[in-house]
């Protein structure tokens, strides 16, 4: 079975600044999907970034870019200008690209609280 | 386009009861995906319908079941209500395999007391 971890519970930046969030996971598959959401109070989980295991360009949207590094099976994500917007909490997800009855689901990790400082 | 709609928004229930919580799924999204979200615990997957079938279910008890309804339509039912099922409960539809990921609803907070 896939286990995300997310070493950081909580991380705090300044707004405008720059911060990287850590994910790292654990699979013995070669392919893959992985994703991070951001939960904010409203509670609804939103998709900010996707990324697929056999793309070596690391995903971009905006202001969120990752880091993708398939052999370290590190999967970091950067904000870049932080606004205050952008607090929340952030889980990684992995999604295995097999079909079958066990890999449609999403795998979580146990989340990122980050702080937004004005 | 309407998202993915859960009820209701909060429900609190007394232990041994049972509780139904109801999803519907974006237009043209055929899975839906059922999530328990525990203070510290993180995303818990619970249950996966796909075309009116369960295909997997987590490592959740008997007592956590639901069905998918013809128009897509998803619903969970919590059986013999323990305190530990106090959590957020969040579905989610997917179009396919979810391979651009998961639309979320905004969940349904249960309490049981």
């Amino acid at each position: 079975a896939q286990t995300v971890t997310q070493s950081q519970p909580e991380m705090s930046v300044q707004e405008a600044e720059t911060v990287t969030l850590s994910c790292t996971y654990d699979t013995s598959e070669s392919d893959y999907y992985l994703f991070w959401y951001k939960q904010p109070p409203s509670r609804q989980m939103i998709l900010v970034i996707r990324q697929e295991a056999y793309k070596q360009q690391n995903a971009t949207e905006n202001r969120f870019s990752v880091n993708f590094q398939k052999a370290a099976k590190s999967f970091s994500l950067k904000i870049s200008d932080s606004q205050l917007g952008d607090a929340a909490m952030y889980f990684c997800a992995y999604r295995s690209a097999y079909s079958g009855a066990g890999s449609y689901q999403l795998t979580f990790g146990k989340g990122t609280k980050l702080s937004v400082i004005p | 386009e309407a998202g993915v709609t859960q009820s209701p928004t909060h429900l609190i229930k007394t232990r041994g009861q049972q509780a139904t919580l109801r999803c519907s799924p974006i237009s043209g999204h055929t899975s839906v995906y059922w999530y328990q979200q525990a203070l510290g615990l993180g995303l818990q997957f619970l249950l996966w319908y796909d075309e009116g079938e369960e295909r997997n279910r987590g490592n959740f008890p008997p007592r956590f079941s639901g069905r998918q309804f013809p128009n897509y339509s998803s619903e969970l039912n919590v059986n013999a209500l323990e305190l530990e099922d106090s959590a957020l409960y969040l579905c989610a539809s997917s179009f396919g395999g979810g391979t651009y990921g998961y639309t979320f609803g905004s969940g349904t907070r249960l309490t049981v007391v």
